[in-house]
């Protein structure tokens, strides 16, 4: 298994909801990321996991809270967003070796 | 930060024409990929190339570190090359703890 599986696919939120994305991947990758990507926009690192521990948060708002419950798993839950939150969401994962980050399709989020 | 500028950011071309993508980096990396997105969101991994050439298909990069740029280079090109292509770099000790910082992109369209 070569992929880094993202779901849901799409979600529209309202501003009260709570929501998670969640993020799978089963390659035995000791680093997972989470990164947001606005339209016509770069992606932009959100949080670095390195075995299973929080290494890097980039300034990321608290409504924002990440999770990695195991090695294979990362979530990200959401609550009380604001429309500008509206992005693709993308996770990544990486060996850490000479292979680079494989990237999952990304969570299309609206948040109305 | 590291900084990463691409160009052209714009591209547009006929089907069977050539083309080069560049990418320049500020500071020394240990990692370096170029990655092509599609109209879906999905960013799908054409090189690891911190360094050297590499060729796969129509497509090949190199990577001239000691002078921090990359080049990618695309040969008869067909509409389904259309998309962003990004290049995104690594700093730091390696292993992936850093997380790629990423370019703005070549949009590039190939017209039939």
């Amino acid at each position: 298994d070569t992929e880094v599986t993202q779901t849901p696919k799409h979600l529209v939120m309202g501003m009260t909801n709570k929501k998670s994305l969640k993020c799978e991947q089963h390659m035995g990758h000791r680093a997972m990321y989470w990164y947001k990507q606005k339209a016509k926009k770069p992606p932009e690192l959100m949080f670095v996991y390195s075995y299973e521990k929080l290494s890097i948060n980039e300034s990321v708002p608290s409504r924002f809270s990440p999770e990695c419950p195991n090695s294979s798993l990362l979530n990200l839950h959401l609550h009380a967003l604001q429309p500008e939150d509206s992005a693709l969401y993308l996770c990544a994962s990486s060996s850490g070796q000479n292979y680079g980050y494989t990237f999952g399709s990304g969570t299309r989020l609206t948040v109305v | 930060g590291i900084q990463v500028e691409q160009s052209p950011p714009d591209l547009i071309l006929q089907e069977g024409a050539n083309s080069t993508l560049r990418c320049n980096f500020s500071d020394s990396v240990n990692n370096l990929q170029w990655f092509h997105q599609n109209p879906w969101g999905q960013l799908i991994n054409l090189f690891y190339i911190p360094s050297g050439t590499k060729q796969n298909g129509r497509l090949s990069a190199t990577t001239v570190a000691t002078e921090r740029y990359s080049l990618l280079y695309i040969s008869s090109s067909q509409t389904t090359d259309s998309g962003v292509y990004f290049c995104a770099v690594e700093q730091g000790s390696g292993g992936g703890a850093d997380g790629l910082t990423f370019g703005k992109g070549t949009h590039l369209i190939i017209q039939p």
